[in-house]
């Protein structure tokens, strides 16, 4: 029930782009997107509504594909402060509950 | 969003002892959740806490073992009770601002010797 993330681990130069994966085996009503940094609180980064809408800000983007019940991160053009772990949190029954994915680990290095 | 505090944010405790965290927020809100996150691991949810319903638990989790309080709009507790060292963990309050979106507590970071 769990979301799967993929890859668990990426690691970049500043500049490079990167794509995190989650993929659901229920169908999905929403999903969301969080980064968290060591030792603190996940920050919420964007909230994607079934419709296959995409989102954006900055140079952080995402997609949401209902009908194969997957959502991509992506980033472009990495900067140092992208590095943490990042987690999907997927609500399947339109409750506001979430059930959070495997999560990602982003490095970014000069 | 929403300015959220918890205290204690850690603490080292004794086995069979009870633990109360505190999670107070900025500004009215009507859905609290409670999350145990372990370390390097994802979140998981404990139960979601509304002002004037009992809390409700997820798989895995129950009242006796972790109950909650929700007095008002702004403020909950969670009491880790009978510990055990298998309850050694984050354990983060979120609260949701009406916009579909869980803005997260410091958290609390608990070891049980």
């Amino acid at each position: 029930q769990q979301p799967v993330q993929s890859p668990q681990a990426v690691i970049l130069r500043e500049g490079e782009d990167a794509v995190i994966n989650c993929s659901s085996s229920k169908a999905l009503y929403s999903v969301h997107w969080y980064r968290q940094k060591h030792g603190e609180a996940p920050v919420f980064l964007m909230i994607l509504l079934k419709g296959g809408e995409q989102k954006g800000h900055d140079k952080i983007s995402a997609s949401f594909n209902e009908k194969k019940q997957q959502s991509s991160l992506y980033l472009t053009a990495s900067q140092l402060s992208y590095s943490g772990t990042y987690f999907c949190g997927t609500d399947p029954f339109n409750t506001d509950k979430l059930i959070f994915g495997t999560g990602t680990r982003l490095q970014v290095f000069p | 969003s929403a300015v959220i505090s918890q205290k204690p944010s850690r603490d080292i405790c004794q086995r069979g002892t009870s633990l109360t965290i505190q999670c107070q927020v900025d500004s009215q809100v009507t859905m609290m959740f409670w999350y145990r996150q372990q370390p390097g691991q994802s979140l998981t949810l404990i139960a979601t806490a509304n002002q004037g319903s009992e809390a409700t638990y997820e798989s895995g989790f129950v009242i006796d073992k972790f109950p909650i309080s929700r007095p008002n709009l702004t403020f909950s507790t969670l009491t880790v009770s009978n510990m055990s060292p298998e309850d050694s963990s984050i354990y983060l309050c979120s609260v949701d601002t009406g916009t579909k979106t869980q803005y997260f507590g410091p958290g609390t970071r608990l070891l049980v010797l």
